[in-house]
């Protein structure tokens, strides 16, 4: 089945630095999604996006729909250590909630104090 | 609210055991699904159910995995006969239909299979 290409692949930073991740597919969707997932946790919702060209924050998160609707970022602002975690972006075809998530491989950051 | 509920939480089984995970979503939540997440990977869709019935499970081995949700609530996912690379982390999802910051992962059960 189809994944999304999200990159990097694991980050290393210091505390207070600011951190940028990225997801791209071959195909378009119609929304694009951000996880944050806990060892032991199932992922929890960040950021939704459902407009091409979209700019959407949720505290120190801001997340960007691709213009191409081929693409995603994430960017978190002055980390913290409870940043730690694996990110994972996803897309939907459609824009409702009923759909299946299309999955990254994750981003895996870890922040040193 | 309640948050998905989803047990075992670990499950070690030997290579061509049975094994079953139960899942009970959000109250009101129609939709329900099962993903596989295998170590190192995002979640793969398994089986996606709109009340009782089965939406999508174009990727569920169905040589050996089953599903159902009866009642439109509750559901069991099944392996059998289990192999080694059944090993990871199954999680259960429910959504209202409209809103995808209604859309609740579970905690997930870990399976090993050895």
């Amino acid at each position: 089945g189809q994944q999304l290409n999200q990159s990097p692949q694991s980050m290393f930073i210091q505390e207070g630095e600011d951190v940028s991740m990225n997801c791209t597919s071959s195909s378009i969707f119609n929304t694009w999604l951000w996880y944050k997932q806990d060892p032991g946790e199932g992922p929890v919702l960040l950021i939704a996006l459902y407009k091409a060209g979209e700019l959407t924050s949720n505290g120190r998160l801001t997340a960007q729909f691709g213009i191409t609707r081929k693409d995603s970022f994430l960017n978190i602002s002055a980390s913290i250590p409870s940043d730690v975690g694996i990110y994972f972006c996803a897309g939907q075809r459609g824009q409702g909630g009923s759909e299946k998530l299309v999955f990254g491989k994750g981003t895996k950051l870890t922040v040193n104090p | 609210e309640a948050g998905v509920a989803q047990s075992p939480r670990y499950k070690i089984i030997e290579k061509r055991q049975s094994v079953a995970f139960w899942c009970n979503p959000i109250s009101g939540h129609a939709t329900l699904y099962w993903y596989q997440q295998i170590l190192g990977q995002g979640p793969k869709l398994l089986i996606q159910f709109q009340n009782n019935g089965v939406v999508d499970d174009s990727q569920l081995p169905k040589d050996r995995f089953s599903a159902e949700r009866l009642k439109g609530v509750d559901s069991t996912l099944k392996i059998q006969p289990a192999k080694l690379e059944d090993s990871a982390v199954y999680l259960c999802a429910s959504s209202f239909n409209s809103q995808n910051y209604g859309y609740t992962f579970g905690s997930g059960t870990r399976l090993t299979v050895v």
